[in-house]
């Protein structure tokens, strides 16, 4: 099963941030926090992951908080082509050990004109 | 670089025939991975490789999915027969991992139609 839970959908208007939060409230110590999209009928696309501290890139923020039991995505001027299913995924990273990757049925983000 | 490669990207067949679907992971890259993707079920991890060994193949379906792994540059994931149930996206995915984060690539995806 997978170890997140995500709101099923959300809106957001164009130019504005888009908060996508995700809750995983069963986290280990050595499990990081992914987020991957999926536009419609391409493969998922990786965004970003972090392990506890504030991640940024040129694609979105990732806020996690302090307890690490619940993160946000933040797409901080969302466009149309952010128009996706998110999703967020915990896991071990490492190739020591094997972590099977699980999707959730994640948020569907709708970018409005 | 090409990205990861499948095909073919549509097949339609009808039940009882035998489907081969092929990936190409990315060069470089020592994992690769096979998902089903269907409305009922969303994504759902089926085999996973590392090192062209297959580590995880707890999500294949039944005895009738065979997935193989000959060489670090190919793998074919096999249905036979198939059936309209197996009607659904096939990802291939590839990652190298390196220890410290294992992003995954994921291909454009195999539709299959089973009649």
């Amino acid at each position: 099963d997978a170890k997140t839970t995500q709101p099923p959908s959300m809106d957001c208007a164009e130019g504005r941030a888009a908060n996508l939060p995700c809750n995983h409230s069963t986290i280990s110590g050595n499990e990081y926090v992914y987020w991957y999209r999926q536009i419609h009928s391409q493969g998922p696309q990786y965004i970003i992951h972090g392990l506890k501290n504030n991640e940024t890139n040129e694609m979105a923020s990732l806020i996690i908080t302090e307890d690490r039991k619940s993160s946000t995505l933040i797409l901080p001027h969302a466009t149309l082509r952010d128009t996706a299913v998110y999703y967020c995924i915990v896991r071990v990273a490492g190739k020591t050990s094997y972590d099977k990757v699980i999707f959730g049925p994640g948020t569907s983000l709708s970018v409005i004109p | 670089d090409a990205g990861v490669i499948q095909s073919p990207r549509h097949e339609v067949t009808e039940m009882g025939q035998e489907v081969t679907l092929r990936c190409k992971p990315i060069s470089g890259h020592n994992s690769l991975f096979w998902y089903r993707q269907t409305m009922m079920r969303g994504l759902e991890l089926l085999i996973y490789f590392n090192n062209n060994v297959p580590i995880d193949d707890s999500g294949m379906p039944e005895d009738r999915f065979s997935a193989k792994m000959p060489n670090a540059s190919f793998s074919t994931l096999k249905i036979q027969p198939s059936e309209p149930r197996d009607s659904a996206v096939y990802f291939c995915a590839s990652s190298f991992e390196t220890g410290f984060y294992n992003e995954q690539f994921f291909g454009p995806g195999t539709r299959l139609t089973v009649l």
